[in-house]
């Protein structure tokens, strides 16, 4: 199996901070990571697919890069609606394994 | 717009079968682009993918399962059912039921439904 690993676990940050969360791969997996936000009592939300393509309506202020083991996703200006934890998850391989999630709160 | 629903008891025996049903509203899964799947996430905990089924009815499941699930799709392609057998309170979680859309890149997750906490208590 893919082993997902996310760092931070946890981060506080202001509106308007430019915030990265970190998401690795045990194994090479190309581009084949996508990246989810939940937000509490709701289903997780596709933001980036294909480590870097923004999913339709997502703001631009949502940016993932990365290949092979690392992987990134940045906001560039919080927004107070981006509050909620984000997870990366590995298509390349069955079975689909996600990271552990990055919650992300208020400063 | 596709929409998927959840629904199923919210309380499990132990060693009893959990049984849960996604209706798909505006649309079915008839075509080749799509997988139905099913994620669970116990309560304040992560997400695991339980296994997704194609349109031609072939199955994917998590080894981690050990065998316990099993996914089928009606016959007109709008109901997908997941069962899972002998539970325990660590098959405890909400079950989401989610469209995985197949692309010549990558495969993502792309609609959810609400999800459905099942608890397994005596």
């Amino acid at each position: 199996d893919i082993q997902m690993t996310q760092s931070p676990s946890s981060l506080s940050a202001s509106l308007g901070d430019r915030v990265t969360i970190s998401c690795r791969a045990s194994q090479s997996i190309s581009n084949y990571l996508n990246w989810y936000q939940q937000k509490p009592g709701t289903a997780p939300k596709l933001l980036i697919f294909a480590a870097s393509s923004l999913e339709g309506g997502v703001p631009s202020r949502f940016s993932g890069s990365g290949s092979g083991t690392d992987f990134t996703l940045t906001i560039s200006s919080l927004q107070p609606e981006d509050f909620a934890i984000y997870f990366c998850q590995q298509s390349y391989s069955t079975p689909l394994t996600f990271g552990p999630g990055t919650k992300v709160d208020v400063k | 717009q596709l929409q998927l629903q959840e629904s199923g008891p919210g309380l499990v025996k132990p060693s009893e079968t959990l049984s849960l049903t996604c209706s798909v509203s505006g649309g079915s899964f008839s075509s080749s682009d799509y997988y139905c799947g099913w994620v669970r996430q116990p309560p304040g905990k992560g997400l695991e993918w339980v296994g997704h089924i194609f349109y031609s009815r072939s199955t994917y499941y998590n080894p981690s399962l050990k065998s316990r699930a099993t996914i089928s799709l009606d016959q007109s392609r709008t109901q997908v059912s997941l069962t899972l057998t002998s539970v325990t309170a660590a098959d405890t979680a909400v079950y989401y039921c989610a469209r995985i859309s197949l692309t010549e890149t990558v495969d993502y997750f792309d609609s959810w439904g609400q999800g459905s906490l099942v608890t397994v208590t005596s």
